[in-house]
C-alpha cells in the first residue's frame, strides 16, 4: 500500500532556530497536507497544498508541494516553545479522498 | 473556520460493554466523515469512511461488526465499539470534509480505556 516516509522520528532544536521536515512517498499524491498534533488532541491543519510546485506560507511556516508529486517539505522559521508537538504529513490522491499519513516527527524546542 | 467536535472526550468502560462516540460538524455540513484510531506514539490509522445516508466503507482488517458506524445526518456520525476489550483501548479521532475539494478537519479525539 501507499506509505509516506518521515524521518527522523524526533528532532531537537534551539528556540529561534529554523527547522525543515521532509516527507516522501513511493506513489504520487495530488494533495499534500501538513498537520500538527499536541498531546491528547486531534491534528490541526497547518498548510494544504494542491498543485505540484506550489509554495505556500502560513505565518512562520512554509511548505512546498514537490514537482514530482512524491514529496513535500515543511519549514518552520524562528522556532518558539509552542512549536513543540508532532508534525504529520498526509497525502491524498484527490479531492474528498482518504488520507495517508506519515509516521510523524516529534519536535522539541529548547528555550 | 471548520469546527469538528467529539463526545465524549474520554471514556472508561468495562470489558464486554459497548461504547458510542459521536462526531459532529458544528458549522458546516459533512457528507463524508472519517474515523481513525491512534495508538500511543503512532500515526493515525484510517478505520472507515462514513457517508451520510449509506453504509460505511471499512479499511482492510477493521471488523465492521465490531466498529459500527452510523452517519444519519449531515452533521453527525457515530462510532460504536461493541463488546469492547482492553486491546480496543486507543485514541479515536474523526474528521470531516467541509466542502468538496476542501481538506479534512479533525475532531479533538476521544480517549477510550477498556478495563
Amino acid at each position: 500500500g501507499q506509505q509516506l516516509n518521515q524521518s527522523p522520528q524526533s528532532m531537537f532544536i534551539q528556540e529561534g532556530e529554523d527547522v525543515s521536515m521532509n516527507c516522501t512517498s513511493s506513489s504520487i499524491f495530488n494533495t499534500w497536507l501538513w498537520y500538527k498534533q499536541d498531546p491528547g488532541e486531534g491534528p490541526v491543519l497547518l498548510i494544504a497544498l494542491y498543485k505540484a510546485g506550489e509554495l505556500t506560507s502560513n505565518g512562520r511556516l512554509t511548505a512546498q508541494f514537490g514537482i514530482t508529486r512524491k514529496d513535500s517539505f515543511l519549514n518552520i522559521s524562528a522556532s518558539i516553545p509552542s512549536d513543540v508537538g508532532i508534525y504529520f504529513c498526509a497525502g491524498s490522491p484527490g479531492a474528498n479522498s482518504k488520507l495517508t499519513f506519515g509516521k510523524g516527527i516529534t519536535l522539541s524546542v529548547r528555550p | 473556520g471548520a469546527v469538528v467536535s467529539q463526545h465524549p472526550s474520554w471514556v472508561i468502560c468495562k470489558s464486554g460493554t459497548s461504547v458510542k462516540i459521536e462526531c459532529r460538524s458544528l458549522d458546516f455540513q459533512a457528507t463524508t466523515m472519517f474515523w481513525y484510531r491512534q495508538f500511543p506514539k503512532q500515526s493515525l490509522m484510517l478505520m472507515a469512511t462514513s457517508n451520510e445516508g449509506s453504509k460505511a466503507t471499512y479499511e482492510q482488517g477493521v471488523e465492521k461488526d465490531k466498529f459500527l458506524i452510523n452517519h444519519a445526518s449531515l452533521t453527525l456520525s457515530t462510532l460504536t465499539v461493541t463488546s469492547a476489550h482492553p486491546e480496543d483501548s486507543s485514541f479515536y479521532i474523526c474528521s470531516a470534509f467541509k466542502q468538496f475539494g476542501d481538506t479534512q478537519y479533525f475532531g479533538p479525539g476521544t480517549r477510550l480505556t477498556v478495563l
